[in-house]
């Protein structure tokens, strides 16, 4: 069944890097995204990946995927405060491009 | 400024009550939907839409009901609110094949 796991929360240092984990079940999974979410506010799509690709850089943020085991990451680089937010990892399915969301890892920055 | 909007953001009602969700989009997307956020869940899938008059069922479409009358708009429709529909909502849209945009929320209580 269409499945997408990630743990609850994380908390790094301010200046560290975050490293958010996903798995996911569906294979034919065409697009794979990371959204943030803040308190109070709609998703903000960060990142996505096309699935033929293993890794995508933008600024911060490095995306990797290794398809074989179903495994997504999300690197942030030099966390902020402001990156403290419930981050969202989801796949979309080709046939409906429903997107099946993971139930969110909440990032906690400390100062 | 491209942007989903919904409306009301807010909802205290009572069982019973037909309640309307609007969703509005200005961007000329095809492909809208409704999603439900509650906490350890994700956000799951209610309704979606290809283009206008294409409506279908997403994974927990009990109780509600949708219409796209126009490419613009998708109004989400409670016909008798019961308190388990108590969640925080969210309209998305997208390009078929594009990341889907997502709408600030509609927090919805009902007593």
């Amino acid at each position: 069944g269409e499945d997408v796991e990630q743990s609850l929360f994380l908390s790094v240092r301010e200046g560290d890097s975050s490293v958010i984990n996903c798995t996911y079940t569906d294979s034919s999974s065409t697009y794979l995204y990371w959204y943030k979410q803040e308190p109070g506010a709609g998703l903000q799509l960060l990142t996505y990946i096309f699935s033929n690709m293993d890794m995508k850089q933008d600024q911060r943020l490095t995306v990797l995927l290794n398809k074989k085991d179903k495994h997504l990451s999300l690197r942030i680089a030099d966390t902020q405060t402001g990156d403290s937010a419930i981050y969202f990892c989801a796949e979309r399915m080709d046939s409906s491009y429903k997107l099946i969301f993971g139930s969110g890892t909440r990032l906690l920055v400390r100062p | 400024e491209a942007q989903v909007t919904q409306n009301p953001r807010y909802l205290i009602t009572v069982t019973g009550k037909k309640l309307t969700v609007t969703c509005s989009q200005n961007m000329n997307h095809e492909y809208m939907s409704w999603y439900r956020q509650d906490p350890g869940l994700g956000l799951r899938q209610i309704y979606y839409s290809m283009n206008v008059e294409v409506t279908d069922k997403g994974d927990v479409p009990e109780g509600y009901k949708v219409s796209r009358k126009e490419k613009r708009n998708f109004p989400l429709i409670l016909e008798s609110p019961s308190p388990n529909q108590t969640s925080l909502y969210f309209c998305a849209s997208s390009f078929v094949d594009q990341p889907q945009h997502f709408g600030d929320g509609t927090r919805l209580s009902i007593l």
